[in-house]
């Protein structure tokens, strides 16, 4: 079935500090989402991405979705301690509407 | 925008006992409802899927007579774990979406299970 890989795991940060994490599939997805999940709480949706090469932009976070629409990457500029959680990038299986395919998540650590 | 209720948001049951778990759709009528389970420090796993007035649809490896899913009404999911055991002890999620290309996801509040 189809599986998107995400890396880092784990990733520690100074306060200030830019971050990445960034997904990969194997097949062309139709769009990849991205959550960010607080500790003991729900993944909350920040974006979506549909278009192959897009970029959006939400304050210090930069979403961009890769040419063959096989990747995609999250980045911070400018760590906050706000920041700390796990994110996510999700991919529908198709294009009906159905369940999402999670990767494993990397999970940011800030310290100040 | 939409929101799911889901509760409750913590449970303690006693191994061999039957829990369940409310999801309902509170401005919006949800026709799919996907159950997710996340073990600590893992990602989120699909369980199920439902659909209203029809069988959910389960993954791979998920126990259909073991996690009891009903989708009754367009507002209302459930998920009953039915005699549970400590390695169901999991935080357990709903998911619905609104749009016809999954535009959007909004998940529930999430359950944490603990069977002891």
């Amino acid at each position: 079935g189809q599986q998107v890989m995400q890396i880092p795991q784990y990733q520690h940060v100074q306060e200030g500090e830019d971050f990445t994490t960034y997904c990969n599939s194997s097949t062309t997805l139709s769009n990849i989402q991205w959550y960010k999940q607080r500790p003991g709480g729900h993944p909350v949706f920040l974006i979506q991405l549909v278009k192959s090469g897009e970029v959006k932009k939400q304050k210090r976070l930069t979403f961009q979705f890769g040419e063959a629409k096989k990747n995609s990457s999250l980045h911070i500029t400018a760590t906050q301690t706000t920041d700390v959680g796990t994110y996510f990038c999700a991919a529908t299986a198709n294009q009906a509407g159905t369940a999402l395919i999670f990767g494993k998540g990397t999970t940011l650590s800030v310290s100040s | 925008g939409a929101v799911v209720s889901q509760h409750p948001s913590r449970v303690i049951c006693k191994s061999g006992t039957s829990v369940k778990i409310e999801c309902r759709s509170l401005d919006f009528q949800a026709t799919t409802m996907f159950w997710y389970r996340q073990f600590p420090k893992q990602s989120l796993m699909l369980m199920a899927t439902s659909n209203e007035g029809s069988k959910a649809t389960y993954e791979q490896g998920v126990e259909k007579d073991k996690f009891l899913i009903n989708h009754a009404s367009l507002t209302l999911s459930t998920l009953t774990v039915t005699s549970a055991h400590p390695e169901d002890s999991s935080f357990y999620i709903c998911k619905t979406s609104v749009g016809l290309m999954n535009t959007e996801a909004f998940f529930g509040q999430g359950t944490r299970l603990t069977v002891v």
